[in-house]
């Protein structure tokens, strides 16, 4: 099936760390992603991770995937004013589709 | 790289008007492009999946009479709402995808979407 999940709402102190979990439920996923929504624009593709890995890190991203659980989840160290925004996890169903969750929006107050 | 243009941003126009929206790959080859709907608050919803020089494929309940796609060149892609009414109002976003392997990562690219109001 085609199921991802989402929290609908994170609020963090700017210059904590912010984590955003995803549970989906095809366990043929091959690519999971991450994109980030700003007001009123589309989406930015953050980072992905291959099935078979269990972390990727790139700079202030860190995704951890554990595939037993069919869980994702991205960590944002040092979160600043301009991460906030909306985080959408997606499962890449076949060869070309997506399956979005509903989004987290995250918040980062001063 | 990887940039995807989206035009225009913000359309408002009378009901009953037929509106285009066009998807551009600036700096790469879109052999697939998406279109999606996206409701305020929600999440992304596929329209159509489009192929360079063939025929949409369009999701269960999406009219393919009035979501017209057209994918004429591998770096554009066109949505035209036709006979436009309120209710489809809405926020589209495109998305573009270059030339993959099989089982290899081509992401998906987007648009900054096109905001539709429908008077």
């Amino acid at each position: 099936g085609e199921d991802v999940e989402q929290s609908l709402f994170l609020s963090v102190r700017e210059g904590d760390s912010s984590v955003i979990n995803c549970t989906y439920t095809d366990s043929s996923s091959t690519y999971l992603y991450w994109y980030k929504q700003e007001p009123g624009a589309g989406l930015q593709l953050l980072t992905y991770i291959f099935s078979n890995m269990d972390m990727k890190q790139d700079q202030r991203l860190t995704v951890l995937l554990n595939k037993k659980d069919k869980h994702l989840s991205l960590r944002i160290a040092d979160t600043q004013t301009g991460d906030s925004a909306i985080y959408f996890c997606a499962e890449r169903i076949n060869d070309y589709k997506l399956s979005f969750g509903a989004g987290t929006t995250v918040t980062v107050r001063a | 790289g990887a940039v995807v243009s989206q035009h225009p941003s913000w359309v408002i126009c009378k009901s009953g008007t037929s509106v285009k929206i066009e998807c551009r790959s600036l700096d790469f080859q879109a052999t697939t492009m998406f279109w999606y709907r996206q409701f305020p608050k929600q999440s992304l919803m596929l329209m159509a999946t489009s192929n360079e020089g063939s025929k949409a494929t369009y999701e269960q309940g999406v009219e393919k009479d009035k979501f017209l796609i057209n994918h004429a060149s591998l770096t554009l892609s066109t949505l035209t709402v036709t006979s436009a009414h309120p209710e489809d109002s809405s926020f589209y976003i495109c998305s573009a995808r270059a030339r993959a392997l099989q089982g290899s990562n081509q992401p998906q690219h987007f648009g900054d979407g096109t905001r539709l109001s429908i008077l």
